[in-house]
């Protein structure tokens, strides 16, 4: 089936140390999108990237980063300097071609805590 | 972006349609109109979308007044899985502006036997 994994499900760090969150999806998509939810709200855009090689800034992009090696594969590295790094993360990718308004499509997300 | 506008919560009775409506008056002629559904601790779903025209699928049909200011997503027979946060995004087309979606708060959908 294709689709969007995002692993783990749950990761636990410890303040000060870099973590990686995992993307892959086998939807050969050009565009994927990392965004973070926090309790009862909606979700926010940290980073996103339109083709491979090629990443943008969202709009909370501080503390974060992330490369685009590969089509399949949008990591995120939530480093020390991210103030709140604890929540619920989510990947998403979309087809890219902009003659196409195609929906982005979702992984389950990773939830991180760190204490 | 054009915002969005929706009640915070609403309840529906299992195999009743459920109505969830959007205001979106600022939205502009180019701007889609998208519906996502979140269930705790998942991530969104998407359901449906449109610019102008009505649109149906099997998940759901969605009706956008002729001024373009607001919508309504229709859920025909709501089952107790149908609970969930349900998100009406504005997003522009991609070419213009990365294809990101803003989300609002939601409604929760609260499904009752």
């Amino acid at each position: 089936d294709g689709g969007i994994t995002q692993s783990p499900k749950y990761l636990f760090r410890k303040e000060g140390q870099n973590v990686t969150l995992s993307c892959e999806q086998n939807l050969n998509h050009d565009a994927m999108y990392w965004y973070r939810q926090d309790p009862g709200q909606g979700l926010r855009l940290i980073y996103y990237s339109q083709i491979v090689n090629d990443f943008q800034k969202g709009d909370i992009a501080e503390g974060y980063s992330v490369s685009r090696e590969k089509k399949e594969s949008f990591p995120l590295t939530v480093t020390s300097a991210q103030k709140n790094p604890t929540a619920f993360y989510l990947c998403a990718s979309s087809i890219g071609d902009p003659m196409e308004n195609s929906p982005l499509h979702f992984g389950n997300g990773t939830r991180l805590t760190v204490t | 972006d054009a915002k969005t506008t929706q009640p915070p919560s609403m309840d529906c009775a299992e195999g009743r349609a459920a109505n969830l409506p959007c205001n979106h008056s600022t939205i502009s002629g180019n701007e889609y109109v998208y519906w996502y559904r979140q269930i705790h601790s998942q991530g969104p779903q998407y359901i449906i979308h449109g610019l102008k025209n009505n649109e149906t699928n099997e998940m759901a049909s969605l009706i956008i007044t002729e001024d373009r200011k607001s919508s309504t997503l229709i859920l025909p027979h709501a089952t107790l899985r149908d609970t969930a946060v349900y998100y009406c995004i504005v997003r522009v087309p991609f070419h213009l502006d990365t294809g990101k979606l803003i989300f609002g708060q939601g409604t929760t959908l609260q499904v009752k036997p």
